[in-house]
């Protein structure tokens, strides 16, 4: 069966260092792979999609990364972090159809 | 591009009673329109969703929707809603490269 997998769980960083999240599908092959951040009382905005390997679109222009380095895996990247970084980060993809979207347990990242 | 706007941030409800949430969007075209809910700490689920055909959907735990085009809107609604539904309600729209634009969002509280 198709799944998606987020590590860490949750992250707590001080401002001015690396970040590295990951996330990884199973059961499907090539799918296009989304990254989302829900700030604190905020909804959801779009960072991040790639329809495939070392293919990145970004939408908002900001200090993240990503980076598609495997077919099934999806990285996202900062080389310092802002305290404006903190938030839940999901990942997510078209398990169950080309037009929605199967989240990831997420990350909450807490950047002091 | 498109838009969600969820007008409601926190609504508070009566075990029993019953429940609409509102979301109004913009898209040029013939819309896909999603209802997620989210748990405290957790990801996102899929409620229901909206492609075609029949205007009023029917999604998981009881709840349905209704698609107007002549009011852009797609409210969510349960004839009566239980405890265990307090959470946060997305409303939201697939766009042509089919990434979710999403709502602010929706508290919800169910009293006792």
């Amino acid at each position: 069966s198709q799944t998606i997998h987020q590590w860490p769980a949750t992250l707590v960083q001080p401002v001015g260092s690396p970040l590295s999240l990951e996330c990884t599908v199973e059961g499907t092959s090539n799918p296009n792979l989304y990254w989302y951040r829900q700030a604190a009382g905020r909804g959801l905005q779009l960072l991040f999609y790639s329809v495939g390997i070392g293919q990145i679109s970004s939408e908002v222009p900001q200090n993240l990364s990503a980076s598609r380095p495997q077919d099934r895996q999806f990285i996202l990247s900062s080389k310092k972090l802002l305290l404006s970084d903190s938030g839940f980060y999901l990942c997510a993809f078209p398990r169950d159809g080309p037009t929605e979207q199967f989240f990831g347990p997420g990350t909450r990242l807490t950047v002091l | 591009a498109q838009s969600v706007t969820q007008p409601d941030i926190h609504i508070t409800v009566s075990e029993g009673a019953s429940l609409e949430l509102r979301c109004n969007y913009s898209y040029g075209a013939t819309p896909y329109l999603f209802w997620y809910v989210q748990s405290p700490g957790q990801g996102l689920q899929l409620l229901l969703k909206y492609f075609s055909g029949d205007t009023l959907v029917q999604g998981i735990k009881g709840f349905e929707a209704e698609f107007k085009r002549s009011q852009s809107s797609f409210n969510l609604r349960k004839p009566s809603v239980h405890w265990s539904d307090a959470a946060e309600y997305f409303c939201a729209v697939s766009g042509s490269a089919r990434q979710l634009t999403f709502g602010s969002g929706t508290q919800l509280t169910v009293l006792p």
